[in-house]
């Protein structure tokens, strides 16, 4: 069974802190990785994709792929209290398949 | 961005009723759409995924006589529950999968409340 781990938290971190979320997968010919937000009560918005080993960034946050050690990782930088939510780390395993969702982890972000 | 419409944003019915939800990707072509339902507090779960012109995938344990599935057009899924009860209300959340980056676009939901 293809698996999807992380930590469900909660992640507390004080305003301006960079928040580190990490996410493992059991399926070590996965393809595409994907970070998603999910507000309590709201539907999960897409934050990146990430397809290729190394860092990928975009405003303030970045994503970390490192295939050999099957784990992906997302930082938030200078965290704000609007980032407070559930992160949810999704793979795809193969090319036009369904996703694999991670359980997600909770993030606080405390004034 | 790709944007992913649902309808309606949440429904109120009685029990025995059925209800049908509409997802649309607005600025792209989803051959491939996924219905999710989501209990308070828990964690997605997959319910079946709908493909353009051909019967829809049920995950075990989805009733597909009860979960009826339809993806007519490559920008247009519809999701019913057929004699709906209380235990079917839940957040019901489809996603479009564009097809060129196999990304996933979430629609914003449905609230389904069976009286």
């Amino acid at each position: 069974q293809k698996e999807v781990e992380q930590n469900s938290g909660p992640l507390s971190v004080p305003e301006g802190a960079i928040a580190s979320l990490n996410c493992t997968y059991s399926d070590r010919g996965s393809q595409s990785f994907f970070w998603y937000r999910q507000y309590s009560g709201k539907s999960p918005e897409l934050i990146m994709f990430i397809y290729s080993n190394g860092d990928k960034e975009d405003g303030r946050f970045t994503a970390q792929l490192n295939k050999a050690s099957q784990y992906v990782s997302l930082l938030i930088r200078d965290s704000q209290p609007s980032d407070s939510a559930t992160y949810l780390c999704a793979v795809n395993h193969n090319a036009g398949n369904m996703l694999t969702f991670g359980g997600g982890t909770r993030l606080m972000v405390k004034p | 961005g790709a944007v992913v419409s649902q309808h309606p944003s949440w429904v109120i019915c009685k029990s025995g009723t059925s209800v049908k939800i509409e997802c649309r990707s607005l600025d792209f072509q989803a051959t491939t759409m996924f219905w999710y339902r989501q209990f308070p507090k828990q964690s997605l779960m997959l319910m079946a995924t709908s493909n353009e012109g051909s019967k829809a995938t049920y995950e075990q344990g989805v009733e597909k006589d009860k979960f009826l599935i339809n993806h007519a057009s490559l920008t247009l899924s519809t999701l019913t529950v057929t004699s709906a009860h209380p235990e079917d209300s839940s957040f019901y959340i489809c996603s479009a999968r564009e097809d060129y980056t196999d990304t996933q676009y979430f629609g914003p939901g449905t609230r389904l409340t069976v009286l």
